[in-house]
């Protein structure tokens, strides 16, 4: 079955530190995916997307990720993480299950500490 | 920019009441989604339709139904509200019929039921 993991519930990193948020998926065919984030109080604005071509992708507010079939991952990135980042993130599979849906990990909460 | 609206930020309700979400959506986008969205499970859909009078189940289509009856609006309906549908309540549009499309979200309606 078609499934979106993200191992980790919150992550604190230090502003100007680094980040990575993991993401694996389950998807027989090619998978088409996405990185969401959600601010507090808000919905959820698409930070960047995947779908064929070069496996590094780069997407708004400087984050990018890398598309790694072999460990079929999609790990989100940036260099240096301010304290306006704090937010929800969630990694996404665009699949067909009997219509076109996205299915969306349970999300990884960033916390920024000064 | 696309825009979806939904017709209460927050929301309390009393158990057995019927309770209508509203969301609009201003880029005449063909499909359009409701998620409910609880801490640990992500974003579980619920109902979605791809046109107008047309409808179908998410994974969690229990307790709740859905009205389009213009393309740019999507109903969502607590027949009768119970305590366990408490929930923040997402809706979302996208256009095209593929799984690649990202989809636009609404800011969320928090709903209480007492």
């Amino acid at each position: 079955a078609q499934s979106v993991t993200q191992p980790d519930i919150h992550i604190t990193v230090s502003e100007g530190a680094s980040l990575e948020l993991r993401c694996n998926y389950s998807y027989g065919a090619t998978p088409y995916l996405f990185w969401y984030v959600q601010s507090p109080g808000q919905g959820l604005q698409l930070l960047l997307k995947y779908f064929s071509g070069d496996t590094l992708v780069q997407g708004i507010k400087g984050f990018e990720a890398e598309f790694k079939r072999s460990q079929s991952s999609f790990n989100l990135r940036k260099p240096s993480v301010h304290w306006s980042d704090a937010a929800e993130y969630f990694c996404a599979v665009g699949a067909y299950t009997g219509g076109f849906k996205t299915i969306f990990g349970a999300g990884t909460r960033l916390f920024v500490k000064a | 920019d696309v825009k979806v609206t939904q017709s209460s930020r927050y929301l309390v309700k009393r158990t057995g009441e019927k309770v209508f979400l509203e969301c609009v959506q201003d880029m005449d986008h063909e499909n359009m989604f409701w998620y409910r969205q609880d801490p640990g499970l992500g974003l579980r859909l619920i109902y979605f339709s791809y046109d107008v009078k047309m409808k179908e189940k998410g994974d969690i289509p229990e307790g709740y139904s859905v009205s389009r009856e213009k393309k740019e609006r999507f109903s969502l309906i607590l027949e009768s509200a119970s305590t366990n549908q408490t929930s923040m309540y997402l809706c979302a549009s996208s256009t095209g019929t593929n799984s690649k499309v990202a989809q636009y979200f609404g800011p969320g309606t928090r709903l209480l039921v007492l």
